[in-house]
């Protein structure tokens, strides 16, 4: 199975600051990873698919790279409400679909 | 709009089985796969299974494929997780979500329903 590995686990960061979320597959998965959003007591949000299209209504600040093995999650100008937890997953289809473990964005 | 609706909490006792549903409205039901998600307080997300609402294919995460079934009935629109033989470290928010294709990200989600396994 694929194992998904997040960089950092917590980041603490203020408002208009750039964050950069890290996330590593144990094989090639291509392209094939998504990013989610998740605050408390709600379902995650998918923000990012495909590696670096973004969802439709997802703010132009998020922005995604990478392909093979390793991806980054980038959010310019951080927002108030961009503060929660980010989770990336993979879906290349030959393996049971996973999850990082997170990395929690929290305030400075 | 789409809409996941899934059932109540529920707390249960050890061995027994717990029944989930998620009601999808807003879209058609059988052009999109549904998946199941469990995440633990604390916890990343989990991969159980997902369902294609179109054939009724099921496939399982090897994890979970003696203990789970996933069905469907395509007149109510309707996803039922049933997870047998529960133990505690099943307590957990169960989350049902679609994507179009086996390769695409889950772009609605259900609500969440807790699950707790207790004596």
């Amino acid at each position: 199975d694929v194992q998904m590995t997040q960089s950092p686990s917590t980041l603490s960061a203020s408002v208009g600051d750039t964050v950069t979320i890290s996330c590593r597959a144990s094989q090639n998965i291509n392209r094939w990873l998504a990013w989610y959003q998740q605050k408390p007591g709600r379902a995650p949000k998918l923000i990012i698919y495909e590696a670096s299209t973004l969802e439709s209504g997802v703010p132009s600040s998020f922005s995604g790279s990478g392909s093979g093995t390793e991806f980054t999650l980038t959010i310019n100008s951080l927002q108030p409400d961009d503060f929660g937890t980010y989770y990336c997953q993979q879906y290349d289809g030959f393996s049971p679909y996973s999850f990082g473990q997170g990395t929690k964005v929290e305030i400075k | 709009q789409v809409q996941l609706v899934q059932s109540g909490a529920e707390v249960k006792k050890p061995g027994a089985s717990v029944k989930v549903s998620c009601q999808a409205s807003g879209y058609t039901f059988s052009n999109y796969y549904m998946h199941w998600v469990r995440q633990a307080p604390g916890q990343g997300p989990e991969w159980m299974g997902m369902i294609n609402t179109g054939g009724g294919r099921t496939y399982y995460a090897q994890k979970f494929q003696d203990r789970v079934t996933l069905t469907r009935d395509t007149s109510t629109s309707t996803v039922v997780m049933e997870l047998r033989s529960l133990k505690s470290d099943d307590s957990a928010t169960y989350y049902c979500a679609r994507s179009v294709t086996m390769r695409n990200g889950f772009d609605f989600w259900g609500q969440g329903t807790m699950v707790i396994v207790s004596s």
